[in-house]
């Protein structure tokens, strides 16, 4: 049982690329999201999925685009990287439920130059 | 929509002091409380939640929250740190009636010898 798995562990794109970061998790959970991580802000929530074939906007989505085509995976994707989307991002999963545990992946490292 | 304050960002003490780092929130519906702990270059774990019942919820490493809905907070209380509490920790909150987690800015816990 692996949890929640991320890649890459860390990248650097040049203004205008696009990527992709993958996550998976192995826990069956229906509930994904993805966190950008900047210091003194916390995590905030960029996009989520309750279920395959469903995902919505979070706080902060422009920019990133998501799909979640199968239960285990739920990745995102920088359609045109900009220095502001330099970040750590976090994956997350848990069963449907506010009283849920989210387990967060080991997370990716951004820099955009 | 809800909101978390943490009111320190940095808490520096020294070991087998005890630390309090501070939590507070804001939200019209009823919410869930957590509490993460991330170690250097790693993703966020859990540390403790309050779902319901005793206002007093504990770690098994010795971390203490109490909910308090008059002041609508939850402080993490520790009666001795230990060098490897060395973390930074998230304060965050669930509607009852919800996936999405919202964070506050993170506290940083420096322990010194």
């Amino acid at each position: 049982n692996a949890g929640v798995t991320q890649t890459p562990k860390f990248q650097v794109l040049k203004t205008g690329q696009s990527m992709t970061l993958q996550c998976a998790q192995d826990m069956n959970h229906e509930y994904m999201s993805w966190y950008r991580q900047d210091p003194g802000m916390g995590l905030r929530l960029i996009h989520y999925s309750v279920g395959a074939g469903i995902t919505d906007q979070g706080e902060v989505p422009n920019g990133y685009n998501v799909s979640r085509s199968t239960t285990e995976d739920f990745p995102l994707r920088l359609l045109s990287a900009a220095p502001s989307q330099t970040s750590v991002y976090f994956c997350a999963s848990s069963g449907q439920g506010a009283k849920e545990t989210q387990y967060f992946g080991p997370g990716t490292r951004l820099l955009v130059l | 929509a809800q909101s978390v304050t943490q009111l320190d960002s940095q808490v520096p003490v020294f070991e087998e002091a005890p630390v309090e780092l501070r939590c507070n929130y804001s939200s019209s519906v009823s919410v869930y409380l957590f509490w993460y702990v991330q170690y250097p270059n790693q993703g966020l774990q859990l540390l403790l939640k309050y779902l319901s019942g005793s206002t007093l919820v504990e770690s098994i490493n010795g971390f203490e929250a109490e909910f308090n809905k008059s002041q609508t907070s939850f402080h993490l209380r520790k009666p001795s740190v230990h060098i490897s509490d060395t973390a930074e920790y998230f304060c965050a909150v669930k509607r009852t009636a919800g996936n999405m987690l919202t964070f506050g800015g993170g506290t940083r816990l420096m322990v010194k010898p």
